[in-house]
């Protein structure tokens, strides 16, 4: 069984310009979340897929956006980018529904921004 | 607002010695309590879990955690140390089923 993997490991960008970081699920999860983690921080929640819609976002502006593959991969998008977008950014994937699902999580994609 | 707070950023222990991580949450109903933990360069591990029941949870690596409704916390302990603890322990609330809340951590550092 394949855990969750991310990918690059690591990315530099500058300023204004645009990112995408990939995200594969564990076998059989259907539902990817997406968390910022910056430097001394906790993660914080960016938005939930599920069945290739959104199924719930954090308090991110626009400029963040995601998509879900049929395969249940998902991709983050960043456009405009910022100074303070520097973080590591952790994809999670898991079943859906109530009840407990635990998140499993990947290694992230460290993200510097210059 | 739901919201951890773990108040303390840094703790270091003596290898062999007995661990105790404080959480506190703000959180209106019962919560999905969680500790998680994460090694450099490593996502993050869950150690155990708590929805209702039992209040004192075992979880791997030979750690537990109490709830206490009355104190709002959740604290994370183990009896004995290893140098292979050492890493970053994240307290966190579930209030729904699309996300999770975090603190902002408590890093561990192990002494020989």
């Amino acid at each position: 069984e394949t855990g969750v993997t991310q990918s690059p490991t690591h990315l530099i960008k500058t300023r204004g310009q645009q990112v995408t970081l990939r995200c594969s699920s564990q076998s059989g999860h259907n539902t990817v979340s997406w968390y910022q983690q910056a430097l001394g921080q906790g993660p914080q929640f960016i938005f939930q897929y599920y069945r290739e819609e959104e199924n719930g976002r954090g308090n991110f502006p626009p400029r963040f956006s995601g998509l879900q593959f049929p395969n249940y991969s998902s991709e983050l998008n960043v456009n405009a980018l910022e100074l303070d977008d520097s973080a590591l950014y952790l994809c999670a994937s898991s079943l859906p529904g109530e009840g407990y699902n635990e998140q499993f999580f990947g290694p992230g994609t460290r993200l510097t921004v210059l | 607002a739901q919201s951890v707070t773990q108040p303390d950023i840094h703790i270091t222990v003596s290898e062999g010695a007995s661990l105790e991580l404080r959480c506190n949450y703000s959180y209106g109903a019962t919560p999905y309590l969680f500790w998680y933990v994460q090694s450099p360069g490593q996502g993050l591990q869950l150690l155990l879990k708590y929805f209702s029941g039992d209040t004192l949870v075992q979880g791997i690596k030979g750690f537990e955690a109490e709830f206490k409704r009355s104190q709002s916390s959740f604290n994370l302990r183990k009896p004995s140390v290893h140098w292979s603890d050492a890493a970053e322990y994240f307290c966190a609330v579930r209030p729904n089923t699309d996300k999770l809340i975090f603190g902002t951590g408590t890093r561990l550092q192990v002494f020989p």
